[in-house]
């Protein structure tokens, strides 16, 4: 089974820093992978999908990028509304998420 | 607009077993996937299987094998999760999820199933 592993496993940052998260496959996925964004009472939200492409209405201050085992999922500019975990997920074959990466503000 | 509606919270005894739903509306039930998904107190996301409702052929993680059983309705659009053999551990909420065929990244999810398993 491919794992996927997620670091850090949380961070604080202040408003309008540069955020990077990054996920690591045990074996190479192409670029079978998404993000997700997972608020506290709410639904997961699909922010990625191919490792790189932004979903509709998903705001550019994210982006993502990687193939292979690594991969990055990047907040240009921490904004409150982005304190949430973040997980990433391969979706070649068997689905499987990372641990998640909790971020929060300074 | 796309929905996926789940059944209501659960309470359970251990050794118990649940089946939660998931109703679908909105699109053409049997050209997307629907997976389970749940997610422990405290804890992060974990995929437990799918579901492809055009014929039925399902896949679940190696964890769950033996525990779980993931089936559809389409004259209802429905999918359904049943979990047996009910521990403490199982206490989570679950989720439904839809993809494409193949592409198995999630865009739609349902409001989330509590579950709790109590003595």
């Amino acid at each position: 089974d491919i794992q996927m592993t997620q670091s850090p496993s949380s961070l604080s940052a202040s408003v309008g820093d540069r955020v990077t998260i990054t996920c690591r496959a045990s074996q190479g996925i192409i670029n079978y992978l998404a993000w997700y964004q997972h608020k506290p009472g709410k639904v997961p939200k699909l922010l990625i999908s191919g490792a790189s492409t932004l979903q509709s209405g998903v705001p550019s201050r994210f982006s993502g990028s990687g193939s292979g085992t690594d991969f990055t999922l990047t907040i240009s500019s921490l904004q409150p509304e982005d304190v949430a975990t973040y997980y990433c997920q391969k979706y070649n074959s068997a689905p499987r998420f990372g641990q998640g990466t909790k971020v929060e503000i300074k | 607009q796309v929905q996926l509606v789940q059944s209501g919270a659960e309470v359970k005894k251990p050794g118990a077993s649940v089946k939660v739903s998931c109703e679908a509306s909105g699109y053409t039930f049997t050209n997307f996937y629907l997976h389970w998904v749940r997610q422990a107190p405290g804890q992060g996301l974990e995929w437990m299987g799918m579901i492809n409702p055009s014929d039925s052929n399902t896949r679940y993680a190696q964890k769950f094998q033996g525990r779980v059983t993931v089936t559809r309705d389409t004259s209802t659009s429905t999918v359904y999760m049943e979990l047996s053999s009910l521990r403490s551990d199982d206490t989570a909420v679950y989720y439904c999820a839809r993809s494409k065929p193949w592409y198995h990244y999630m865009d739609v999810w349902g409001k989330g199933t509590t579950v709790t398993v109590s003595s």
